[in-house]
């Protein structure tokens, strides 16, 4: 137990569904991330989010769409994926992201294993 | 473009033997690094984070940090196989006044009694 929860676990979807993965945390973090890992790629940073302002956005697809609503809560909305989107999808929440020796102190999610038809 | 580079392995060794971790950067200014270890079907878990230059020791783990070659390792001694697993090497580095980590694509160690 990290004290970051990712729901759902598994997530099947079509192309034209819409569907949203969701990340809390429990440790008083000021930071969010969400991360795709794929086979055989280091894991790509997608968004961050500190004290619920975006700081980072990876030129990632507007058919990913985060919403940070408080610091203990993070959303990733899905639209019109492809199959190439097929990952799991990783939240992590740290300290902060202007301290260099904390920041790098993720904890992150059991992920959510994302399937697109 | 910030990479970090690590050999995917597998790095195979048998129980009892020191498991030697490898880990290169191209920022030479990163400032803050760290080892994940990710299990099969499980997320990342950080195992140590070094800073500054030399080894650093947590039970059977020693990260070794060398700035100048921009060069981090994990040694693990004793390996058992519970110590199979993917490692994650992570750098830290400024970028417009916030600090992101970014990551390797990990190597993969197996520990075969």
């Amino acid at each position: 137990e990290t004290g970051v929860t990712q729901t759902p676990r598994h997530l099947v979807m079509g192309m034209t569904n819409k569907k949203s993965l969701k990340c809390e945390q429990h440790l008083g973090h000021n930071a969010m991330y969400w991360y795709k890992q794929s086979a055989k790629k280091p894991l790509e940073l997608m968004f961050v989010y500190n004290f619920k302002e975006q700081t980072e956005n990876n030129s990632v697809p507007s058919r990913f769409s985060p919403e940070c609503p408080n610091s203990s809560h993070l959303f990733l909305h899905l639209h019109t994926l492809q199959p190439e989107d097929s990952a799991l999808y990783l939240c992590a929440s740290s300290q902060d992201i202007v301290l260099a020796d904390t920041t790098g102190e993720l904890f992150f999610g059991e992920g959510s294993r994302l399937t697109v038809l | 473009q910030k990479e970090v580079e690590q050999n995917s392995g597998p790095l195979s060794v048998p129980e009892g033997a020191i498991a030697s971790l490898n880990c290169t950067y191209s920022d030479r200014v990163s400032q803050s690094f760290f080892w994940y270890r990710q299990y099969s079907g499980k997320s990342p878990e950080l195992i140590m984070s070094i800073y500054s230059n030399g080894d650093k020791e947590d039970g059977r783990f020693t990260a070794q940090l060398n700035k100048a070659s921009q060069y981090v390792s994990l040694l693990i001694r004793d390996s058992q196989p519970s110590d199979s697993a993917t490692y994650l090497c992570a750098v830290n580095s400024a970028s417009g006044g916030s600090y992101i980590p970014t990551f390797g694509r990990g190597t993969s160690l197996i520990v075969h009694p």
